[in-house]
């Protein structure tokens, strides 16, 4: 079974505090994702990596950043946390491919910023 | 531009009923649907997908879809409710552009009444 875990299911921080939420998958996927999910909005992309290195945003990257050192590394960094920051985090691997491959989803991390 | 609509935020049906979740799209050229469940304080897990062939597609926990390309719908169902089948359900489309990736409805819950 694919496996992706995040480092933290809950977490509270204070506002201006730089926030590290990680990520690693077990599957040798190339693709990885951050999301943010938010009641009444759904998911929505913050930024995604296709390689090593690699890292392109997504719909809502601002106040975000990333960062792949390992293809089964993805960090997210908030460099500044703010109140609007204050979600739940989701990460997500797949393959690369150019059929309809599905997204393997973490747990999640419940972010609370103070 | 690729997009999913889900136009009930919550859908309520006996234990033993047939279920329906309803999902629209709009996408240019052939789209990709995904269903995924999220579990309270779980992450999304993948249920079913349409890529091509039979407009009815089988997944996990007897849910199925259906692809009606006419009416542009994804809609999810399953013949008899179980209490156990109360969660968030998600629909996803394939945008044409990144790395596999999707663009999620906003969410619908469904609660299934003992």
């Amino acid at each position: 079974d694919v496996k992706v875990t995040q480092s933290s299911r809950y977490l509270v921080k204070r506002t201006g505090e730089k926030v590290f939420l990680e990520c690693v998958q077990d599957m040798d996927h190339e693709n990885m994702f951050w999301y943010r999910q938010d009641p009444g909005l759904g998911l929505r992309l913050i930024y995604f990596s296709y390689d090593v290195k690699m890292k392109e945003k997504g719909d809502i990257p601002e106040g975000y950043s990333v960062s792949r050192e390992k293809k089964e590394r993805f960090s997210l960094i908030l460099e500044s946390a703010s109140t609007n920051q204050t979600s739940m985090y989701l990460c997500a691997s797949s393959l690369l491919s150019l059929r309809g491959h599905e997204q393997f989803f973490g747990p999640g991390t419940r972010l609370t910023v103070l | 531009a690729q997009s999913v609509a889900q136009p009930e935020d919550q859908v309520n049906v006996a234990e033993g009923n047939p279920l329906t979740v309803k999902c629209t799209y709009s996408v240019s050229g052939n789209p990709y649907l995904f269903w995924y469940v999220q579990y309270p304080n779980r992450g999304l897990q993948f249920l079913l997908k349409y890529i091509t062939g039979d407009n009815l597609v089988k997944g996990s926990y007897g849910f199925e879809a259906e692809f009606n390309k006419s009416q542009t719908s994804f809609h999810l169902k399953k013949p008899s409710a179980l209490v156990s089948d109360s969660a968030l359900y998600f629909c996803a489309v394939r945008v044409l552009r990144g790395a596999n990736n999707l663009f999620f409805g906003t969410g619908t819950r469904l609660t299934v009444i003992p």
